[in-house]
C-alpha cells in the first residue's frame, strides 16, 4: 500500500543550525510529494512541493528533493531560526479512482532553541 | 483572494450526539477534503468532495458524512459522537487537476466528553 515514513521527533537543534528531516514513502503509480508545517494550534501550511522525480521544491529558505531511486524527500534547511519551531509533515499524492488524497507522515517535532 | 475558512473554531459536545463542521473552499476550487488529526498524529483522509459528489472515503464509518454545495463549500457531520471522535478536522480545498495542491484551513478542534 502506500505510505510515508518520517524520522521521529523530536529533533533539537540551536539557531543557525543546519536541519535535515528524513522522509522515505511508499507508493503505487507517480505520487506528488508535499512537506506541510503545522504551528501550535494552527492548521497545515504548506511548506513546499514536487510533482515529479528530481525535482526540487523550496520555500523559505528550505529544500526538499524528490528521489525515486531511494523513494525519499529529505527536508533540509541550512540555517534554521527559532520561527522554524514547528511539526513538520511529509507527505504524498495519488490522484486516480479511490486514492485521491493526501497521507502523511507521523510528523516530526522541531523545536530550535536561542 | 480569500483562503480556506472553517467554523467553528472549537467545539465542545457530548457522547451520542450530533455535530456539524463547516468549510468554506478557496477562490477557484472546486474540490474539499476532509482530513481528522488526533493529538499527537498526521492527519487521516475521510473523505473528498468534488463537483457536489463524494469522490473517496477513507476508513471512516458511515456515521461521517458529508455535503458539498454548488459553491463548492461543504459540511462535514457526524452522529453519534463517541469520546474518540474529539480531535482536530481540518479542511483543505484543490482545483482537480490530476496534480493539485490541497490548501488547508485553520481547523475545528472538536472535544467530545
Amino acid at each position: 500500500g502506500n505510505s510515508v515514513t518520517q524520522m521521529e521527533g523530536p529533533v533539537t537543534l540551536s539557531e543557525e543550525a543546519f536541519l535535515t528531516i528524513n522522509c522515505t514513502y511508499t507508493a503505487t503509480g507517480y505520487p506528488s510529494l508535499f512537506w506541510y508545517v503545522q504551528y501550535p494550534g494552527e492548521g497545515l501550511q504548506l511548506l513546499l512541493k514536487a510533482t515529479k522525480a528530481d525535482d526540487k521544491g523550496s520555500n523559505k529558505g528550505f529544500e526538499a528533493t524528490y528521489r525515486k531511486e531511494t523513494t525519499s524527500f529529505h527536508l533540509e534547511k541550512g540555517s534554521v531560526q527559532v520561527s522554524d519551531s514547528a511539526v513538520y509533515f511529509c507527505a504524498l499524492y495519488i490522484y486516480g479512482g479511490a486514492t485521491n488524497k493526501l497521507i502523511f507522515g507521523t510528523g516530526t517535532l522541531l523545536a530550535v532553541q536561542p | 483572494e480569500t483562503g480556506v475558512t472553517q467554523s467553528p473554531t472549537h467545539l465542545i459536545k457530548t457522547r451520542g450526539q450530533q455535530v456539524t463542521l463547516r468549510c468554506s473552499s478557496q477562490s477557484g476550487h472546486n474540490t474539499v477534503s476532509w482530513y481528522q488529526q488526533a493529538l499527537g498524529q498526521g492527519p487521516q483522509f475521510i473523505f473528498q468532495y468534488y463537483r457536489e459528489e463524494e469522490n473517496g472515503r477513507g476508513n471512516f464509518p458511515p456515521r461521517f458524512s458529508g455535503l458539498q454545495f454548488p459553491n463548492y463549500s461543504s459540511e462535514l457531520n457526524v452522529n453519534a459522537l463517541e469520546l474518540d471522535d474529539s480531535a482536530l478536522y481540518l479542511c483543505a480545498s484543490s482545483l482537480r487537476t490530476g496534480k493539485e495542491t490541497q490548501y488547508f484551513g485553520p481547523g475545528t478542534r472538536l472535544l467530545v466528553l
